[in-house]
């Protein structure tokens, strides 16, 4: 099955600087990378996903890439504010047998220093 | 509209008891999902159903029963369950079961049980 490795488990910025998360998987038929953010006591949000298609997507402050070659994915946040920390998932799904399921990342809590 | 509603928010039973969890969504969503996470730990999936059928049980305990009324509603069944299952019952919902779509978190229900 797939397997899912998200570093590191925290991370500490300080306001206004970028904050960089990466996951790697294992399986190769995996063709779906989406990124929860969850705030303490709250629900993950969904805060963006990309498709194997696709290498790189960014949303106003957030972006991921995604390098298939290497089985890798990245979450970039740029020009952090105090509301961005939360523990935020990386997740992968397989377009192979079993692709029923996310498999999610332990998680990184990041903390933006004011 | 990318809402998925749960009640009730917290609830606490004791190993007697006999409770309901329940999960409405009006996105058209053809798969719902039971996770349950445990603090600072991912989602772990327990059920998956697919068209109103369950497609997937996760070797959970059979105190844990879900139930698909219709294609909007899910509910989660308890009955005698153990002070480790206090932990948060996410609700999720897609718009099918496979494939690179996206899935969404209801707000979840806290349950301790005593």
């Amino acid at each position: 099955g797939e397997n899912v490795e998200q570093h590191p488990s925290t991370l500490s910025v300080q306001e206004g600087d970028s904050a960089v998360i990466k996951c790697t998987y294992s399986d190769s038929a995996s063709n779906y990378f989406p990124w929860y953010k969850q705030e303490l006591g709250k629900r993950p949000q969904l805060i963006i996903d990309i498709r194997s298609n696709v290498g790189e997507k960014k949303d106003q402050r957030i972006a991921v890439t995604l390098n298939k070659t290497a089985k890798h994915f990245s979450l970039h946040i740029t020009e952090t504010q105090p509301e961005d920390s939360a523990v935020y998932f990386c997740a992968a799904r397989s377009s192979g047998a079993g692709s029923y399921q996310l498999t999610f990342g332990k998680g990184t809590k990041l903390s933006v220093i004011p | 509209d990318t809402e998925v509603t749960q009640t009730p928010k917290h609830l606490v039973m004791g190993m007697t008891n006999k409770k309901s969890l329940k999960c409405e969504q009006h996105m058209g969503h053809r798969a719902m999902y039971w996770y349950k996470q445990k603090a600072k730990k991912p989602p772990e999936l327990m059920f998956v159903y697919s068209y109103e059928k369950l497609s997937i049980n996760e070797s959970v305990p059979s105190r844990f029963s879900p139930e698909c009324p219709n294609s909007s509603l899910l509910n989660l069944h308890l009955h005698a369950l153990q002070p480790e299952d206090s932990a948060l019952y996410l609700c999720a919902s897609s718009p099918q079961d496979r494939g690179a779509y996206e899935q969404y978190f209801g707000p979840g229900t806290r349950l301790t049980v005593t």
